[in-house]
């Protein structure tokens, strides 16, 4: 059974390129959601997915960054022109509704780095 | 608002000891479901223990179990028989009920595990 996967685990980037991570979650599940986490503090929530459909988005998501999960199994944070503001862990998690506690599993996270 | 506050920024254990972590928290929805995460230096989220809202009985997973005060709104995390591994960043965390999605983080406690 394998787990929730992200790539790349790193990213090192200049100012104004754009970035994407993808996340593979857990194959049954069919809740997606992305964080950010800066050091030093706790997760933040970004955006969710329940299988294709993007249900809710963060205030903290400009509109430079955009989520896609096409066919209901893996997802693509795009982040566009990154600023130096940018630079954090990016988590994702995949959780299946209906399982009781609905608990969420977390990947090991994309670090991003933006010079 | 949900709310989720954790005091203790750091704190220290002897080896085999038992140690609690203090969390706090702030919903106006009956429904709610309280989870701890342990975060090695590695970065991935690792689930321990889930404690929802309604039930009567104190949740426990091997050495971790959660002393639920829900009048008092808290919710510790107590971990048995301290080793050496558990050395790691510990968040509490909440998701409010009704089919809620979005799970909250406090700012975590880092636990030292003296040999």
């Amino acid at each position: 059974d394998t787990g929730v996967s992200q790539n790349p685990r790193h990213k090192i980037t200049k100012r104004g390129q754009n970035v994407t991570f993808r996340c593979d979650p857990i194959s049954e599940h069919n809740r997606l959601y992305w964080y950010r986490q800066t050091l030093g503090q706790g997760p933040e929530f970004l955006t969710y997915f329940q299988n294709e459909a993007q249900l809710e988005k963060s205030r903290l998501l400009s509109d430079r960054f955009s989520a896609e999960r096409p066919k209901g199994s893996f997802s693509t944070l795009e982040i566009q022109r990154t600023e130096q503001g940018d630079s954090a862990m990016y988590l994702c998690a995949s959780s299946l509704v209906g399982g009781g506690a609905d608990t969420q599993y977390f990947g090991p996270g994309t670090r991003l780095t933006v010079l | 608002a949900q709310k989720i506050t954790q005091t203790q920024p750091g704190m220290f254990v002897q080896e085999k000891e038992a140690v609690t972590l203090d969390c706090t928290y702030d919903t106006s929805d009956p429904s709610y479901g309280l989870f701890w995460y342990k975060q090695p230096s590695s970065g991935e989220m690792i689930f321990l223990i889930y404690q929802g809202s309604y039930d009567q009985q104190n949740a426990t997973e091997g050495r971790y179990s959660l002393n639920f005060q829900k009048a008092r709104k808290s919710a510790n995390l107590v971990i048995s028989a301290s080793q050496l591994g558990d050395s790691a960043m510990y968040f509490c965390a909440m998701r409010e009920g009704g089919g809620g999605f979005k799970t909250i983080f406090g700012a975590g406690t880092r636990l030292f595990v003296k040999a």
